[in-house]
């Protein structure tokens, strides 16, 4: 039962576009979502957080949106560099619900992101 | 600040055998998590210790355990070893108040021949 879920192996786009990476999620008791951008060899780089409570996070380049009635959050990346080319992890916690998962996160698939200059 | 520290970083063992992995956490981190990460299965938790304690634990079989110290540090075993159990084992630390996100050491690739 997979309860992240990232339906896009991968994508491509072109340097200075706008790259938009989606997550959908089962779970209601999810209540808060991570971003994490790994390259080989390397562990998971955080790259961007939001709490259920609210539906926009921005942070330089990224920005998280969450959709909770429909279970969705995406990260849009604008401006796109190649730099940016890694794998990106959509992570999901039920921190704040009462409940003991802090250091549990449920991590998607993964989307192979390359950005070509 | 220095990061998650992970030894050692790559290593090989048999079927049957065992293996013990260990992770140092950033300074004044005191939980710490473990995920497991294969091709086919992506990354899994396995279990997360706090303050010597194990506060969460994945769906693993029993082969796979692990503690932590009183300076947190923490070690992760797995016993009689599956050709399945070759992957990237990850650490990750946190502050314990369950805000804000992990921070992952870059892992110990664990091959089962």
């Amino acid at each position: 039962d997979q309860q992240v879920k990232q339906n896009s192996p991968s994508l491509s786009v072109q340097e200075g576009r706008i790259s938009i990476l989606n997550c959908d999620y089962t779970n209601s008791m999810f209540d808060y979502f991570l971003w994490y951008k790994k390259y080989p060899a390397e562990g998971p780089t955080f790259l961007i957080s939001i709490s259920s409570i609210k539906d926009k996070n921005e942070d330089g380049r990224f920005t998280v949106f969450l959709n909770k009635s429909a279970k969705h959050l995406s990260l849009h990346i604008v401006p796109s560099q190649p730099g940016d080319s890694a794998v990106y992890f959509c992570a999901a916690s039920a921190r704040f619900a009462g409940g003991t998962s802090y250091g549990k996160l449920t991590f998607g698939q993964g989307t192979i992101l390359t950005v070509h200059p | 600040k220095a990061g998650v520290t992970q030894t050692p970083r790559y290593l090989i063992k048999t079927r049957g055998q065992q293996v013990t992995l260990s992770c140092s956490p950033i300074s004044g981190h005191r939980s710490v998590s473990w995920y497991q990460q294969t091709p086919g299965q992506g990354l899994q938790f396995l279990f997360e210790y706090f303050s010597e304690t194990q506060r969460n634990k994945g769906n693993f079989p029993g082969r796979f355990s692990g503690r932590q110290f009183s300076n947190s540090r923490s070690e992760m075993n797995v016993s009689t070893l599956e050709l399945g159990d070759s992957a990237l084992y990850l650490c990750a630390s946190s502050f314990p108040q369950g805000i804000g996100e992990l921070f992952f050491g870059e892992g110990s690739r664990l091959t089962v021949l």
